[in-house]
């Protein structure tokens, strides 16, 4: 099966920050996401993201689908953006395959 | 619109026992599909049932099982317990195409003692 690789897999920051996470998948992927699980367990969706580029506020996403890889960028990072961030894809008609995650320590 | 709920949040059981979680997914869902979370495996895919019928399926034993409804609810069930299967549980529900986004609900956390 596909295989998607996270890194790094822990980041701590200060409070301001910007940083990079990135996805390498090893397949060509018609669904691509990114989410963020908060303490609870909850998977939150960041982006729908196969190919291209999006914004939503402080976070931003880059796909190249044709050299399979997905970064997510944080910037002037805050104490709840603290988590771990995990990347999605899949190809065909096949189900999500999750990355490992990255964990990421946003400290004030 | 609500989200996906799952229920119960939290559950706690013993080995040999049987236990059976619900998802409700989003209003015109039609979709919905089961991961297991657990620090050692991470997130893996169980299965996804689809009008009614089972369309996917994970490598899972034949001791994790599944169902949905008419109304697009769907219900995972688990015999015979055993320690490994203690994990937070998720669901996701979508409208069924494969290129579409995937909502996740809050998780059922199952601890086998």
């Amino acid at each position: 099966g596909i295989q998607v690789e996270q890194s790094p897999p822990d980041l701590i920051l200060q409070e301001g920050a910007n940083s990079t996470l990135r996805c390498n998948f090893s397949d060509s992927v018609n669904n691509l996401q990114w989410f963020h699980q908060n303490p609870w367990g909850q998977l939150i969706n960041l982006f729908y993201i196969p190919s291209g580029t999006k914004q939503n506020g402080r976070l931003s996403a880059t796909t190249v689908a044709t050299e399979r890889y997905s970064l997510l960028y944080i910037s002037s990072s805050q104490t709840t953006d603290s988590g771990v961030y995990f990347c999605a894809v899949a190809t065909g008609r096949r189900a999500l395959t999750f990355g490992s995650g990255t964990r990421l320590q946003v400290q004030p | 619109k609500a989200g996906v709920t799952q229920t119960p949040r939290y559950l706690i059981k013993t080995r040999g026992q049987q236990v059976t979680l619900s998802c409700s997914p989003i209003s015109g869902h039609r979709s919905v599909s089961w991961y297991q979370q657990t620090p050692g495996q991470g997130l893996q895919f169980l299965f996804e049932y689809f009008s009614e019928t089972q369309r996917n399926k994970g490598n899972f034993p034949g001791r994790f099982s599944g169902r949905q409804f008419s109304n697009s609810r769907s219900e995972m069930n688990v015999s015979t317990l055993e320690l490994g299967d203690s994990a937070l549980y998720l669901c996701a529900s979508s409208s069924g195409t494969t290129t579409d986004t995937q909502y996740f609900g809050p998780g059922t956390r199952l601890t086998v003692l």
